[in-house]
């Protein structure tokens, strides 16, 4: 299987602490994307970084990628209880034109 | 942003029954469509891409004779669970490219379409 494995797959955290989603792949790859997923709802796109990059900032985001390991990282800071949701790394392999997704961390930040 | 419609977003049916999902692209022309599957706190599986004005590519494992995908125009793509039984019970997942090219930029995802079969 292409997919990504992401760790931890859960993760509960204090409302204004900082969490960190690790995710580890196995192809060359195109760009490497963030997603959000609330429970029962739709996938919202969070940041995109592409494979000569190391290191991305959105807002509160923070994303690193080092192809080198085929690992990437995403840093919330300042998390809020708004951030609870599944957070899934997918990738867009050199050989394929569709996103495979990781397995996805599963944060609860509580109030 | 790009908006992408599934409809319908929940879909209750009896076992034996064929159930079509739509999945629309409303202010783009999307040559490539994704379909998605995605059981209870699990990930996205990739069942299949659907391409305006040919036959989808089906990803190993899935039949295609069971779910049956048509992208008739650059706005539409249509996912047909046949002859549902509850085991196809999940949430269908759409997502679509703009315009053509080698894609490597941003999917714009829908809304997702959960079926429970009885």
């Amino acid at each position: 299987s292409q997919q990504g494995e992401e760790d931890p797959q859960a993760l509960s955290i204090q409302e204004g602490e900082n969490a960190t989603m690790n995710c580890s792949y196995k192809t060359s790859i195109n760009n490497l994307q963030w997603y959000r997923q609330n429970s029962g709802r739709g996938l919202v796109h969070l940041i995109l970084i592409r494979s000569n990059e190391r290191e991305k900032h959105s807002g509160r985001l923070r994303v690193t990628l080092d192809t080198s390991k085929k690992s990437s990282s995403l840093l919330i800071t300042a998390s809020r209880a708004a951030d609870t949701a599944s957070y899934f790394c997918a990738i867009m392999d050199t050989g394929r034109r569709a996103l495979t997704f990781g397995s996805g961390t599963r944060l609860q930040v509580q109030p | 942003g790009a908006v992408v419609s599934q409809h319908p977003s929940r879909v209750i049916c009896k076992s034996g029954t064929s159930v079509k999902i739509e999945c629309r692209s409303l202010d783009f022309q999307a040559t490539t469509m994704f379909w998605y599957r995605q059981f209870p706190k699990k990930s996205l599986m990739l069942m299949a891409t659907s391409n305006e004005g040919s036959k989808a590519t089906y990803e190993q494992g899935v039949e295609k004779d069971k779910f049956l995908i048509n992208h008739a125009s650059l706005t539409l793509s249509t996912l047909t669970v046949t002859s549902a039984h509850p085991e196809d019970s999940s949430f269908y997942i759409c997502s679509a490219r703009a315009g053509g090219g080698a894609g490597t930029g941003e999917l714009f995802f829908g809304e997702g379409s959960r079926l429970t079969v009885l």
